[in-house]
């Protein structure tokens, strides 16, 4: 089945600390993925893509087609990273269809 | 202002009643996607239209129903067949090509059914 998996509810760091946000797909095919933001009272939004190889405020984020990951990463965590975040998993075999995984809450504390 | 527009932010309804959430854009964006967003559960497709008078069942059609007539609406009803209606329901839209995954959404209609 296809299916993307954020295994932490909740992520909580201090200021300047590393993050790793976690999220493992499940597909045969050739994936296609996202990390999607939502900060408080706003609309969700696309952070970052993994055919663009980019950094996006600091984060990046790895294909790792061997174990199935695409773990979202920042080296030193800043409060305004505060947000939900979902990775994303795409099919364009299935004409665009896109599915999140449950989300990760990340808290950035002072 | 371009964007997506959905509407209304809030909807009561009894049990038993269908329900219509609206969903327009400006976007010239081929591609719309309904979602259903529960705590602890992320985002499930509802249904999702490539094309104008196309649509194709998400993971979670049961229930739902949709029209795509122009480009820019894609409607949602809520039938009464719909065992658990009470969600946020968030609109998106995305263009094909290198934008492709690139969706931009509208800020969720909530629906509470008394």
């Amino acid at each position: 089945a296809q299916r993307v998996t954020q295994p932490e509810k909740l992520l909580s760091v201090f200021k300047g600390a590393p993050v790793e946000l976690k999220c493992n797909y499940s597909y045969s095919g050739s994936p296609e993925l996202f990390w999607y933001v939502q900060y408080s009272r706003q609309r969700l939004q696309l952070l970052l893509r993994h055919i663009s190889r980019e950094s996006i405020k600091g984060f990046t984020a790895d294909l790792n087609k061997g174990e199935t990951s695409f773990h979202l990463k920042k080296p030193f965590a800043q409060e305004e990273d505060s947000a939900m975040y979902y990775c994303a998993l795409s099919f364009y075999n299935q004409g665009g269809k896109l599915i999140f995984g449950q989300g990760t809450e990340l808290s950035v504390k002072p | 202002d371009g964007g997506i527009t959905q509407s209304p932010k809030y909807l009561f309804r009894k049990e038993g009643q269908n329900v219509t959430l609206s969903c327009e854009q400006n976007l010239n964006h081929d591609a719309m996607y309904w979602y259903r967003q529960d705590p602890g559960q992320g985002l499930r497709l509802i249904y999702y239209s490539q094309i104008v008078n196309d649509f194709q069942k998400g993971d979670i059609a049961e229930g739902y129903s949709v029209s795509r007539e122009k480009k820019e609406s894609f409607p949602l009803t809520v039938t009464s067949a719909q065992k658990n209606p009470t969600a946020f329901y968030l609109c998106a839209s995305s263009m094909p090509g290198p934008s492709r995954g690139e969706l931009f959404f509208g800020e969720g209609s909530r629906l509470t059914v008394l």
